[in-house]
């Protein structure tokens, strides 16, 4: 069965630090990769995908993740984060193709940004 | 505009006591799912729909149902709570099954057990 490790329970930043939240994921056949975010009280929003090709994707807000095969990570990143970026964040993990509707979420990671 | 829409967004039960919660969506989407996230845990998925054919994960207690009367609502009656219970329920939709197919989230149920 698949899993994925987010590492980081709670993250807190100041404001204008760059962010860096890993996603590990255990399985070895072909992926597609998601990072959701839920906002205080609201529900859980996409913020990037990747299937294929380049393998740095930008989401909104500028967000980015980069797949990295050989470490079996898709890590999600923003140079510069706002107070508005406080927020609960989940890494989750599909197979590939038909029939592959499960979604497995990592146990998300709080991050809290301080003005 | 709300796509996945969750009803109520808070509910009380007493043990033992049945309970049902809502989702529709406005999407007319395919598949509709229900997981259950208990603090500080990932979502976990306990079944779902697609068109009106029933999938339950292997590890879903018995205690779990759901319904889908037509496209655009689904229900998870609980038969029994117990207070292992609580927690946060989602329901989410995707225009498919493949793996490519984004999920799209109501805002939770929360459910407490008295």
């Amino acid at each position: 069965a698949q899993s994925v490790s987010q590492h980081n329970h709670h993250v807190i930043l100041s404001e204008a630090a760059s962010l860096e939240l890993g996603c590990n994921y255990s399985y070895g056949g072909t992926v597609n990769l998601f990072w959701y975010v839920q906002y205080p009280g609201q529900h859980l929003q996409l913020l990037l995908k990747y299937f294929s090709g380049d393998p740095l994707v930008k989401g909104i807000k500028g967000f980015e993740a980069e797949f990295i095969k050989s470490k079996f990570s898709f890590n999600l990143r923003k140079p510069s984060v706002q107070w508005s970026d406080t927020a609960e964040y989940f890494c989750a993990v599909k197979h590939s193709g038909a029939g592959s509707y499960q979604l497995t979420f990592g146990k998300g990671t709080k991050l809290s940004v301080i003005p | 505009d709300a796509m996945v829409i969750q009803n109520p967004r808070y509910q009380v039960t007493q043990f033992g006591k049945p309970v049902t919660l809502s989702c529709s969506q406005t999407l007319n989407h395919n598949v509709m799912y229900w997981y259950q996230q208990k603090s500080s845990q990932a979502p976990k998925l306990l079944f779902h729909y697609y068109d009106k054919d029933f999938n339950n994960e292997a590890d879903t207690p018995d205690n779990f149902q759901s319904r889908r009367p037509n496209t655009s609502f689904c229900f998870l009656d609980i038969r029994s709570p117990g207070l292992g219970d609580a927690a946060m329920y989602l329901c989410a939709t995707s225009r498919d099954r493949l793996g490519s197919s984004e999920q799209y989230f109501g805002p939770g149920t929360r459910l407490t057990v008295t």
